[in-house]
């Protein structure tokens, strides 16, 4: 079965600073991969999105990129982080069509 | 565009008994797949069940079942014999085949009362 690690699992972050949060997956091969933020009560909101190494498509133009240097990992980064980054970042792999999260990370920017 | 709504921002139920969380989507196609989510407080999103549109049979997973109105684009998630761990936001979600692009809802919060 699949497995789906991020980390960190919190992050505390000063306003400007750099980015860089992990998915990696274990158990399957060539999934899509998903990043979603989560605000405090909100539904999710998909950032990324990448089908292969390399493939990435960009959902909400800001100041967030994707990269997916290996076939199962997952990296969300940014030059510089704003207030409204804070949430919850949710990684997902799917295949088929359903999809499975990972445990999430909580980003705080201060 | 689709779009999926969930107009109950909270719901509760007492333990023992059964509740009804809506789902509403509003799309063009014949053809998708509508999914309902759990996330209990661990913030960890849990398949709870799934529907293919073309299928006209109501999905069911033990005490969780949904009753589909495709004609109505109507999605509800019916808990039977509610339980204390049942308590979590629960979010609808809508894909269209041959798209990797989740349409989530806002969500709805159960509460379950002992």
């Amino acid at each position: 079965s699949q497995t789906i690690h991020q980390w960190p699992a919190t992050l505390v972050q000063p306003v400007g600073s750099p980015l860089s949060l992990e998915c990696t997956v274990e158990g399957t091969s060539n999934p899509n991969l998903y990043w979603y933020r989560q605000a405090a009560g909100r539904g999710l909101q998909l950032l990324f999105y990448s089908v292969g190494i390399g493939q990435i498509s960009s959902e909400v133009p800001q100041n967030l990129s994707a990269s997916r240097p290996q076939d199962r990992q997952f990296i969300l980064s940014s030059k510089k982080l704003l207030l409204s980054d804070s949430g919850f970042y949710l990684c997902a792999q799917g295949q088929g069509y359903e999809q499975y999260f990972g445990p999430g990370t909580r980003l705080t920017v201060t | 565009a689709q779009t999926v709504t969930q107009s109950q921002p909270e719901m509760s139920v007492q333990e023992a008994e059964t509740v009804t969380l809506s789902c509403t989507y509003d799309t063009s196609e014949s053809d998708y797949y509508l999914f309902w989510y759990k996330q209990p407080p661990s913030r960890q999103m849990i398949l709870v069940i799934r529907q293919e549109a073309y299928k006209q049979q109501n999905a069911t997973e033990n005490r969780f079942s949904v009753n589909f109105q495709k004609a109505a684009k109507s999605f509800s998630l019916k808990i039977s014999d509610s339980q204390l761990g049942d308590a979590a936001m629960y979010f609808c979600a809508y894909l269209a085949p041959g798209t990797y692009k989740y349409i989530f809802g806002t969500g709805t919060r159960l509460k379950v009362l002992a």
